[in-house]
């Protein structure tokens, strides 16, 4: 149980467009969603919580403009890279909070590269 | 906020040998500690967690140990094996959070066979 999906797994764009990444809990439902960016060799930071129903809290630093998130479902949220630039370039991951309460389980992570 | 501080960044050891990752946290409120294993372009996994009412818990090969009073907690892999080499992860949350979870710089456990 406590399966998170992912998609795409990867995706290459062209700078100044906008990429969409899925993020489902498949045999559970998530009222909170979290979404993370992960450079190399580094650690998760996270950029925004994701509530179902409700707008999602962004962390200091990361612009709810450029990453818009949409969770619509109890068991969907979207992050949305709006005019990716080069920079952009990095693994993005989801979790959600399994049914017990406390625990996170993470998606498979979507590797985003802007030319 | 919450600050998790993660040593050693990189650890080698020989196989069989045991490894012992330990990490700091500065919220005394933080109530639930996890540790994630992740392997080289995959998601992080869930292998073990504590919460705060417990001192240690064990699972096979793996046991995490918690102090309070100092608020530093650790990771402990008996008879390490070539598979146990990957990033290792600490994190804390409190219940007041919103379980956001805050996670330690990460550990590069390399087990030489």
């Amino acid at each position: 149980g406590a399966v998170v999906s992912q998609h795409p797994s990867r995706v290459i764009c062209k700078s100044g467009t906008s990429v969409k990444i899925e993020c489902r809990s498949l045999d559970f439902q998530a009222t909170t969603m979290f979404w993370y960016r992960q450079f190399p060799k580094q650690s998760l930071m996270l950029m925004a919580t994701s509530n179902e129903g409700s707008k999602a809290t962004y962390e200091q630093g990361v612009e709810k403009d450029k990453f818009l998130i949409n969770h619509a479902s109890l068991t969907l949220s979207t992050l949305t890279v709006t005019s990716a630039h080069p920079e952009d370039s990095s693994f993005y991951i989801c979790s959600a909070r399994g049914p017990g309460g406390d625990e996170q389980y993470f998606g498979p992570g979507t590797r985003l590269t802007v030319t | 906020g919450e600050n998790v501080e993660q040593h050693p960044s990189t650890l080698s050891v020989q196989e069989g040998d045991s490894a012992v990752i330990k990490c700091t946290y500065s919220d005394s409120a933080s109530n639930y500690f996890p540790w994630y294993k992740q392997e080289l372009g995959k998601r992080p996994q869930l292998i073990i967690d504590i919460r705060s009412n417990v001192g240690e818990k064990k699972d096979q090969r793996i046991a995490v140990t918690l102090n309070k009073t100092a608020k530093h907690f650790s990771l402990h892999i008996t008879e390490t094996q070539p598979e146990d080499s990957a990033v290792y992860f600490c994190a804390a949350t409190t219940n007041n959070a919103g379980n956001m979870l805050t996670f330690g710089g990460g550990t590069r456990l390399m087990v030489k066979p």
